[in-house]
């Protein structure tokens, strides 16, 4: 069955340090994909997206490109800051209305002052 | 527009009692999703309605949970007798049928069985 596998956290970085979180997945069809962010104390939140090959999906300074030939999407961001301390979540999705979400494992990033 | 809605936000019981939650999804989306994360874990889907009826529930534990959506509108989920494998966080989501599926989450119940 369809599968997403992510880097295993945590991840503890430095203000303004590169991130990149890696995800793969494997899926039997064309699958949309998908990076939710969990802050403290809050609810699941859609991060960014990707529909189809070579798509870039880019929020809040975070971006991640739908990969079909290594089937990955990495969630990349230049310079984090405190406030992008979280749980980060890659998933995938089955291209058609109302098809569930698979989810990885989760990473948890810290990022240090 | 009012985001999903989830109670009680926390609840705490003992092993064998029974357990409630409720739903309301964002108005108008007529998926409706119940997920369970356990701590250090991704989200699993345990049920699915469009509308009110059921698109797939193979990873909900029949013995055990029930899940309803009559008026296709919102949802509860309970879970008869608990376990202590059963402490969760307990998430509710929604989406349209329109496009890409793209589902917004509740804020989730806790859920912890002593």
């Amino acid at each position: 069955g369809d599968s997403v596998t992510q880097m295993e956290g945590p991840v503890t970085l430095s203000e303004e340090a590169f991130l990149t979180i890696n995800c793969t997945y494997t899926a039997t069809g064309y699958p949309s994909l998908f990076w939710y962010v969990q802050y403290p104390g809050e609810g699941l939140q859609l991060l960014l997206k990707a529909t189809k090959a070579d798509d870039k999906g880019s929020n809040k300074g975070f971006e991640a490109t739908y990969r079909k030939e290594t089937t990955s999407f990495h969630l990349e961001k230049g310079s984090v800051q405190v406030s992008d301390s979280a749980v980060y979540f890659c998933a995938l999705s089955e291209n058609s209305s109302a098809s569930k979400i698979i989810f990885g494992s989760g990473t948890r990033l810290s990022i240090r002052p | 527009e009012a985001g999903v809605a989830q109670s009680p936000r926390y609840k705490i019981i003992e092993k064998r009692q029974s357990v409630a939650f409720w739903c309301n999804p964002i108005s108008g989306h007529a998926t409706l999703y119940w997920y369970q994360q356990i701590l250090g874990q991704g989200p699993k889907l345990l049920i699915q309605f469009q509308n009110n009826g059921v698109v797939d529930d193979s990873q909900l534990p029949k013995d055990r949970f029930s899940a309803e959506r009559l008026k296709g509108v919102d949802s509860t989920l309970k879970i008869q007798p608990a376990k202590l494998e059963d402490s969760a966080v307990y998430l509710c989501a929604s989406s349209s049928l329109a496009g890409v599926n793209e589902q917004f989450f509740g804020p989730g119940t806790r859920l912890t069985v002593l």
